[in-house]
């Protein structure tokens, strides 16, 4: 059964200290992996898409990269603003559409 | 990227009874997605509905406790039926949008059952 798992579940920051979270999986055959940013009470919003290892993305502060075990998504610099739960979700070869989330990891920044 | 509007926002409903969710996407979409996202755990599929075709729903989801419409390209609702607590949770529209690979989301419906 495919999986995704996230770490850590929750991680605080003091305005500009760098980090990263870890996002690794378990699909057979990964087709893309995808990095979303939640707010509370509204959906995912998306940032990014991966498709193969070695593959990296930057927007901003953000920088998601791919290994054929996990993702991370580095923070640079963060700002109170970038506070937010982050999901992972993999989706797999085939014909299939399905998402499979991680729980996410609840980012806080303080100032 | 598409833009979705999705109601209710909210609601509090008493358990027994049904709640009907919408969701409209600003340009036509071949499939649409529904998401359940329980409190601690992560965005489950429910099921995928495809214009002009009965929704497929993954495992542990059945369609009279889900049914789903899909009357056109654009829009999309879901029911939760007979429902208890346990149905309590936010459930989310999703869609990938024509030449995009960005699932986008609703703001989703956040449910309360009493």
């Amino acid at each position: 059964e495919d999986q995704v798992t996230q770490s850590p579940e929750a991680l605080r920051l003091q305005e500009g200290e760098s980090s990263s979270l870890n996002c690794s999986y378990t699909v057979s055959g990964l087709r893309g992996l995808f990095w979303y940013r939640q707010d509370p009470g509204k959906g995912p919003e998306f940032l990014f898409t991966l498709y193969s290892a070695g593959e990296e993305k930057e927007k901003e502060r953000l920088k998601a990269t791919l290994t054929k075990k996990e993702s991370f998504l580095h923070i640079t610099a963060p700002k109170p603003e970038d506070s937010a739960t982050y999901l992972c979700a993999a989706i797999r070869q085939g014909g299939s559409e399905k998402l499979v989330f991680g729980k996410g990891t609840k980012l806080t920044v303080n100032p | 990227s598409a833009v979705i509007s999705q109601k209710p926002s909210r609601d509090i409903c008493q358990r027994g009874t049904s709640l009907t969710i919408q969701c409209q996407v600003d340009s036509q979409v071949t499939m649409m997605f529904w998401y359940r996202q329980q409190p601690g755990q992560s965005l489950t599929l429910i099921a995928t509905a495809n214009q002009g075709s009965e929704a497929t729903y993954e495992s542990g989801f059945v369609i009279d406790k889900f049914p789903i419409s899909r009357p056109n390209l654009t829009f999309s609702t879901l029911t939760v039926s007979n429902m208890s607590p346990e149905d309590s949770s936010i459930y989310l529209c999703s869609v990938r949008p024509p030449g995009g690979y960005g699932y986008t989301f609703g703001s989703g419906t956040r449910l309360t059952v009493v």
